[in-house]
């Protein structure tokens, strides 16, 4: 069966500091996607960062960038300069072969003033 | 301007009633879906739509009907409400397979069955 493990349920990190949030998952497929999606109090779910599994380069957005190491199939998410409005739930999820998004337990990430 | 909308937003209703959640999206999108987020936080797949045609259809009561009158809409309807069913349901799009497209959520449907 195919696994997503965010092992942190909840961080807590300095304006300004840098935090990274952990997850794991599980596949036998060589070819995949993973996703970190954010949910702010709002509910909604906003993308953060996707990775292509056959891409090496590690993908960045702003301030937001993912470790992606194949091997160990981890995909940890680092926020550098964290800000107020990004405290939120922290969702990665993984795409399976039946186009079905697998979705961690979610990391609160608290942002202290 | 709301890319992936849905309404309504809260809903309470008693056990036994029949409601329905409607989704719309402005994106051009071919592809349409329905999650349940449980109270753990944990989102499942219920329904995905592409061209109007039912493509996922997980292990969902059959209270759960789908129907998607166009490309653009993926409406939501249950019949005779459980308790069990109060969730946050998200609707959700995108252009092809999620596998390699990003995926847009709506804000969520807050459902309370009392």
């Amino acid at each position: 069966a195919q696994t997503v493990t965010q092992s942190q349920p909840e961080m807590s990190v300095q304006e300004a500091e840098t935090v990274t949030l952990s997850c794991t998952y599980d596949t036998s497929e060589s070819d995949y996607y993973l996703f970190w999606y954010k949910q702010p109090p709002s509910r909604q779910m906003i993308l953060v960062i996707r990775q292509e599994a056959y891409k090496q380069q590690n993908a960045t957005e702003n301030r937001f960038s993912v470790n992606f190491q194949k091997a160990a199939k981890s995909f940890s998410l680092k926020i550098s300069d964290s800000q107020l409005g990004d405290a939120a739930m922290y969702f990665c999820a993984f795409i399976d072969s039946n186009y079905q998004l697998i979705w961690g337990a979610g990391t609160k990430l608290i942002i202290k003033p | 301007d709301t890319a992936v909308s849905q309404t309504p937003k809260y809903l309470v209703t008693q056990m036994g009633n029949d409601k329905s959640i409607k989704c719309e999206q402005n994106l051009g999108h071919d592809t349409m879906y329905w999650y349940k987020q449980d109270s753990k936080k944990f989102l499942k797949i219920m329904f995905s739509y592409n061209n109007k045609e039912l493509i996922i259809n997980e292990t969902v009561p059959n209270r759960f009907s789908p129907k998607s009158p166009d490309k653009a809409h993926l409406n939501l309807h249950i019949n005779s409400l459980e308790l069990g069913d109060s969730a946050v349901y998200f609707c959700a799009s995108s252009q092809g397979s999620a596998a390699r497209n990003t995926i847009y959520f709506g804000e969520g449907s807050w459902l309370t069955v009392v």
